[in-house]
């Protein structure tokens, strides 16, 4: 069974610095895909990024770009110029590839914190 | 665009009774919806998933009889959790995605907090 891993309970960062949450995964599929999730106080879950695993170009969505190393099953997010509206849970996710399960596996979630 | 919609936000009730949530697509239409609980400080836990038209597939350990799923439109899933007790509160979150471009992709609601008296 796919499983998603991430390693970092917390992370602090302070205010228009940069930080990296990690995510790693495991699977035997080629094709899948992985997103990045923000879950802020309002619990609200936003879609920060998504990466398709054909794809060898990292994805990037203005402050936020992905790491994505399909060798290792790595996928850390990075977050440029750290706002505080930042601050937040984020969870990585794996999906099989189209024609197979839909379901999303989640990691067990980052708490970011920014420091003014 | 991708708006997911969640009614109530949140809902106290009698131990019991049964309380429906809705969730709602608003600009797109969802051939799939998702139910995800989520305990706090955790993350989120698939309950079920239901295409439109069809009977839900239950995740194992979810009571199918107690956590009744219907979607009955393509921009309408509702969850009714019947008969709920205080172990049944929760936030329960729905999703959706569609067919075509970016399948994959589930969009959230915002939630419903569920407390149970």
């Amino acid at each position: 069974a796919q499983t998603v891993t991430q390693s970092q309970p917390e992370m602090s960062v302070q205010e228009a610095e940069t930080v990296t949450l990690s995510c790693t995964y495991d699977t035997s599929e080629s094709d899948y895909y992985l997103f990045w999730y923000k879950q802020p106080p309002s619990r609200q879950m936003i879609l920060v990024i998504r990466q398709e695993a054909y794809k060898q170009q990292n994805a990037t969505e203005n402050r936020f770009s992905v790491n994505f190393q399909k060798a290792a099953k790595s996928f850390s997010l990075k977050i440029s110029d750290s706002q505080l509206g930042d601050a937040a849970m984020y969870f990585c996710a794996y999906r099989p590839p189209q024609g197979g399960s839909e379901k999303l596996v989640f990691g067990k979630g980052t708490k970011l914190t920014v420091n003014p | 665009g991708a708006v997911v919609s969640q009614h109530p936000s949140r809902v106290i009730c009698k131990s019991g009774t049964s309380v429906k949530i809705e969730c709602r697509s608003l600009d797109f239409q969802a051939t799939t919806m998702f139910w995800y609980r989520q305990f706090p400080k955790q993350s989120l836990m698939l309950m079920a998933t239901s295409n439109e038209g069809s009977k839900a597939t239950y995740e194992q350990g979810v009571e199918k009889d107690k956590f009744l799923i219907n979607h009955a439109s393509l921009t309408l899933s509702t969850l009714t959790v019947t008969s709920a007790h205080p172990e049944d509160s929760s936030f329960y979150i729905c999703s959706a995605s569609w067919s075509g471009v970016l399948a994959d992709t589930q969009y959230f609601g915002p939630g419903t907090r569920l407390t149970v008296l």
